[in-house]
């Protein structure tokens, strides 16, 4: 079963356009990541949110947590080609062994030139 | 500096053939695992690794074998392939939580 759940599932946006994605959740939560995965390659992390804290920046992206909605929204802004991708919330539920993760279905965004 | 190398990259098998995939990573990381990516269903969890000798399931774990013998190999094994085992396999490492990954191993089952 899925942890998260990503919303929209798909976004298509002109280049210098911000693009916003959001997450829910189910569970509790020790963390929250952000994983990008361009097309036919592995996921890369983008950034880390822990659960007492309510907004990050890196760069070009800022991420929100709300724990009261469990939820996430990723902002990136000024976007560019080469932010197309799709993006994947991922959720650390703190277990005692592993740091599993568990992955929503992802955003597809596109980013048109 | 590698990170973390899956092999194959691509693999086709008929039904009821057995395979290995290898993932290798050079980061002395502790924590590894498998998932599969299916269209629209994002990642499942096969089986994981908290250590050298442990291996543990994962959410998604029939069907599937591995073997942790040595730190930086994770090894996916498939006994008796099903075309319900058609996916994309990813290896990941992590130390502190985050998560490194393998490009993939694209497998056809026939």
């Amino acid at each position: 079963s899925q942890q998260g759940e990503e919303d929209p599932q798909a976004l298509s946006i002109q280049e210098g356009e911000n693009a916003t994605m959001n997450c829910s959740y189910k569970t509790s939560i020790n963390n929250l990541q952000w994983y990008r995965q361009n097309s036919g390659r592995g996921l890369v992390h983008l950034i880390l949110i822990r659960s007492n804290e309510r907004e990050k920046h890196s760069g070009r992206l800022r991420v929100t947590l709300d724990t009261s909605k469990k939820s996430s929204s990723l902002l990136i802004t000024a976007s560019r080609a080469a932010d197309t991708a799709s993006y994947f919330c991922a959720t650390d539920a703190g277990s005692a062994a592993g740091n599993k993760l568990t992955f929503g279905g992802g955003t597809r965004v596109l980013v048109k030139p | 500096n590698a990170g973390v190398t899956q092999t194959p990259k691509f693999r086709v098998l008929k039904t009821g053939q057995s395979m290995t995939l290898l993932c290798a990573q050079d980061m002395n990381h502790e924590y590894m695992y498998w998932y599969r990516q299916d269209p629209g269903m994002g990642l499942r969890l096969i089986h994981y690794s908290v250590g050298e000798g442990t291996t543990a399931k994962g959410e998604v774990p029939d069907g599937y074998n591995v073997s942790r013998l040595k730190k930086q190999n994770f090894l996916l094994g498939l006994e008796s392939a099903a075309p319900s085992q058609t996916s994309v396999y990813f290896c990941a490492s992590s130390y502190i939580g985050t998560l490194h990954f393998g490009n993939g191993t694209r497998l056809t089952v026939t």
